[in-house]
């Protein structure tokens, strides 16, 4: 079945640790972000890419990095800097380059601080 | 930049009534315009989607209406079922897609 695979479900940062979440996608789409959800916040775009090789900051990439070696992947990773990383963090691709449109979402990671 | 209100952020009906959520955007140049679904510890679910071209669209018991004039939209769910009970999001885009924060909606039997 096609779909996209976060990984892991759930996560745990010591202080001053980098964490790296992992999204996949078999559905062969271009465009992948990631969206950062606090609870009863709307969804806030953290990055996203277009095409291998090339990404973009969203409205609150501080703190957080990301690459996109391969179509199929595109890691998240939250450093040390982001200092309140709380939060359950959502993967999506889409086959449209238009921003934003027609998202396939992965089920999330809940990444706490310990 | 686009702002996107949502309203309300809860709403509790009887099953087989009707549901509505409505958002109000502010950027006149937004032209496509989705709302998700998002049941407890999953992702988001696109359940519908209009452009600004268009007032009215309907996939079965699901519709959205747009109203570009007054800058608003809404999903209206009829014969509400159990399984409607979720977190329901809409959003707008122009260059880039802002979520309204979410309407948890109950289905009550």
């Amino acid at each position: 079945d096609g779909g996209i695979t976060q990984s892991p479900k759930y996560l745990f940062r010591k202080e001053g640790q980098n964490v790296t979440l992992s999204c996949e996608q078999n559905l062969n789409h271009d465009a992948m972000y990631w969206y950062r959800q606090d609870p009863g916040q709307g969804l806030r775009l953290i990055y996203y890419s277009q095409i291998v090789n090339d990404f973009q900051k969203g409205d609150i990439a501080e703190g957080y990095s990301v690459s996109r070696e391969k179509k199929e992947s595109f890691p998240l990773t939250v450093t040390s800097a982001q200092k309140n990383p709380t939060a359950f963090y959502l993967c999506a691709s889409s086959t449209r380059t238009a921003p934003g449109e027609k998202l396939f979402f992965g089920s999330g990671t809940q990444l706490s601080v310990l | 930049g686009e702002n996107v209100e949502q309203h309300p952020s809860t709403l509790s009906v009887q099953e087989g009534d009707s549901a509505v959520i409505k958002c109000t955007y502010s950027d006149s140049a937004s032209n496509y315009f989705p709302w998700y679904k998002q049941e407890l510890g999953k992702g988001p679910q696109l359940i519908i989607d209009i452009r600004s071209n268009v007032g009215e669209k309907k996939d079965q018991r699901i519709a959205v209406t747009l109203n570009k004039t007054a800058k608003h939209f809404s999903l209206h769910i009829t014969e509400t079922q159990p399984e409607d009970s979720a977190v329901y999001f809409c959003a707008a885009r122009d260059d880039k897609i802002i979520f309204g924060k979410g309407t948890r909606l109950h289905i009550l039997p």
